[in-house]
């Protein structure tokens, strides 16, 4: 069964903190995603990496860092979190030949 | 103009009708088309995904293609309760990394 895993389901953080989104996926996927997920705004690409230490910004990067040393973990970084970081993010691979997306299950991040 | 558009709705749909859903794209030469389902507060899932003009049937669900007008649709027939969700178009733009991009979303509703 094939799996994208996000290391929390939600986060409460402090403005100002730095934040670490950890994904994992067991695909053997070369291209990871963050997205994040507003009402309204649909799903919003932050980065992506097509390979090891590979990244690229996406529609939305202000505010954010990616950091992919393995293939099967991508990691975003909110260097300085602040209160419009509010959101869900996902992360999302697939390999490829076949784009079909994988998805997270989420993770529900609270910046107070 | 964004890549991928759709209605944000919400549609309803009386159970045991046809629901129509629809997503036009800006990028001619894209290949690659997605449909996902995402419940309230889940992650996306694959429903289907079509690359050819024409139709493409999968129990309940059609996914249907036309290149040439840019558009491209999903008929779920005898629709359900369990069909509410928010339904995700997506597209594979040509060339690059094959960076899927995604629509907004519309909210179907189906009222039994």
């Amino acid at each position: 069964d094939v799996k994208v895993t996000q290391s929390s389901r939600y986060l409460v953080k402090r403005t100002g903190e730095k934040v670490f989104l950890e994904c994992v996926q067991d695909m053997d996927h070369e291209n990871m995603f963050w997205y994040r997920q507003d009402p309204g705004l649909g799903l919003r690409l932050i980065y992506f990496s097509y390979d090891v230490k590979m990244k690229e910004k996406g529609d939305i990067p202000e505010g954010y860092s990616v950091s992919r040393e393995k293939k099967e973990r991508f990691s975003l970084i909110l260097e300085s979190a602040s209160t419009n970081q509010t959101s869900m993010y996902l992360c999302a691979s697939h390999g490829t030949l076949n784009t079909e997306a994988f998805f997270g299950q989420g993770t529900r991040l609270t910046v107070v | 103009q964004k890549e991928v558009e759709q209605n944000s709705g919400p549609l309803s749909v009386p159970e045991g009708a046809i629901a129509s859903l629809n997503c036009t794209y800006s990028d001619r030469g894209s290949q690659s088309f997605f449909w996902y389902r995402q419940y309230s507060g889940k992650s996306p899932e694959l429903i289907m995904f079509i690359y050819s003009n024409g139709d493409k049937e999968d129990g309940r669900f059609t996914a249907q293609l036309n290149k040439a007008s840019q558009y491209v649709s999903l008929l779920i027939r005898d629709s359900q309760p369990s069909d509410s969700a928010t339904y995700l178009c997506a597209v594979n733009p040509p060339g690059g990394y094959q960076k899927v991009t995604f629509g907004t979303g519309t909210k179907l509703q189906v009222i039994p």
